[in-house]
């Protein structure tokens, strides 16, 4: 059975930009979780969706956002990209609001320069 | 406000020997989880054990165990017989409240290496 699957697996991106990250869960799973891993730190949560909707959200800008699709694959949306966004955005799917459960994906680095 | 304190930046064993990584947590909740993973450098989060707040025995899974302490609130990873590939980062996490909000808090996370 696949596990939780992120694409890319390294991004670099100006200042400014605009960024996609995907994630895909595990077969079954409704819900994806979405934590931010800056250099040296722990995680901090994202964002939650389930069967398409967001059900909480962390301390974060509203330049992240995201959505999740019929198949229950998600994205996350970066957008006015800073220097400080720089960090491993991981995945994570269980099943309905069951982090308890939840499987990780090996998470997108993303760099800003 | 739930917080979760990893007090050990890095640690060393010796390949076969045991090790202790603490974490203490704070929280307001009666009901609550807690929670370790492993991160290797891969940078995949490995779910390694859970422990219930209301779970009278403390949680263990083949060579992890979880020594609670709920008065003392803390939440101590044992690893026994330590193998070369538990060189990784651990976390250890906690569920927000009883109801469900679908967020884990993480601690800073503790360095493990393990020496041949």
């Amino acid at each position: 059975e696949a596990g939780v699957t992120q694409s890319p697996t390294h991004l670099i991106k100006t200042r400014g930009q605009q960024v996609t990250l995907r994630c895909s869960p595990i077969s079954g799973h409704t819900s994806v979780y979405w934590y931010q891993q800056a250099l040296g730190l722990g995680l901090q949560f994202l964002l939650w969706y389930d069967e398409g909707e967001e059900r909480n959200r962390g301390n974060f800008p509203p330049r992240f956002s995201g959505r999740q699709f019929p198949n229950y694959s998600s994205e996350l949306n970066v957008n006015a990209l800073e220097l400080e966004d720089s960090a491993l955005y991981l995945c994570a799917s269980s099943w309905y609001g069951v982090p308890t459960e939840a499987f990780f994906g090996q998470g997108t680095r993303l760099t800003v320069v | 406000a739930q917080k979760i304190t990893q007090t050990q930046p890095g640690m060393f064993v010796q390949e076969k020997e045991a090790v202790t990584l603490d974490c203490t947590y704070d929280t307001s909740d009666q009901s609550y989880g807690l929670f370790w993973y492993k991160q290797p450098s891969s940078g995949e989060m490995i779910f390694l054990i859970y422990q219930g707040s209301y779970d009278e025995q403390n949680a263990t899974e083949g060579r992890y165990s979880l020594n609670f302490q709920k008065a003392r609130k803390s939440a101590n990873l044992v690893i026994s017989a330590s193998q070369l590939g538990d060189s990784a980062m651990y976390f250890c996490a906690m569920r927000e409240g009883a109801g469900n909000t679908g967020k884990l808090i993480f601690g800073q996370g503790t360095t493990l290496q393990v020496k041949p």
